[in-house]
């Protein structure tokens, strides 16, 4: 079965702090990944996807099929970074997104 | 362009009760797909229109239906209302041809007495 976990639903951590939002998933064949983001009061936005390998806001994933995860990184968090996080998985050739529960960011100053 | 809009933002109802809630997709896209948001949950799959007809369902039960407008906006409808319908119900936009993203909406908020 196709599914997306995320084992935290609340990190916490200073500013300036490294973070590393965790994502597995279960899923037989080569899925696309992504991370959504919603900030306060925001509608549910793309934060970044794994083929496009960039880094959103300097924000980071790498796809690693070994061990069937794709962690989001920061290497110095802002407390603008303070958001819901979810880690989605498209299954190949279809539009439908799978999400995992999410995991809440706090920033503290 | 406003990206995606959904009507209405909020809605009360009671159990056995049926709903309609709209969605209109970003400029530019054909493709609608719905998604409901339970409390601290990610968002599930229900459904999704391209060219007014379903091209993909999740596990939802036949209470809940759709449509699609031949200006790609779409209806989710959803009959016989239980307490556990309650919840966040997202619209996302795409192109069926592109590899861009979804684009989600700001979501309706139903709740179910």
């Amino acid at each position: 079965a196709q599914r997306v976990t995320q084992p935290e639903k609340l990190l916490s951590v200073f500013k300036g702090a490294p973070v590393e939002l965790k994502c597995n998933y279960s899923y037989s064949g080569s899925p696309e990944l992504f991370w959504y983001v919603q900030y306060s009061r925001q509608r549910l936005q793309l934060l970044l996807r794994h083929i496009s390998r960039e880094s959103i806001k300097g924000f980071t994933a790498d796809l690693n099929k070994g061990e069937t995860s794709f962690h989001l990184k920061k290497p110095f968090a802002q407390e603008e970074d303070s958001a819901m996080y979810y880690c989605a998985l498209q299954s190949y050739n279809t539009d439908k997104l799978i999400f995992g529960t999410g995991t809440r960011l706090q920033v503290f100053p | 362009d406003a990206g995606v809009t959904q009507s209405p933002t909020h809605l009360i109802k009671t159990r056995g009760q049926q709903v309609t809630l709209r969605c209109s997709p970003k400029s530019g896209h054909d493709t609608v797909s719905w998604y409901q948001q339970a409390l601290g949950q990610g968002p599930q799959f229900i459904f999704q229109y391209y060219e007014e007809e379903e091209r993909q369902r999740g596990n939802f039960p036949d209470r809940f239906s759709g449509h699609q407008f031949p200006n790609y906006s779409s209806e989710l409808n959803v009959n016989a209302l239980l307490l556990g319908d309650s919840a966040l119900y997202l619209c996302a936009s795409s192109s069926y041809l592109s590899t861009d993203t979804q684009y989600f909406g700001p979501g309706t908020r139903l709740t179910v007495l």
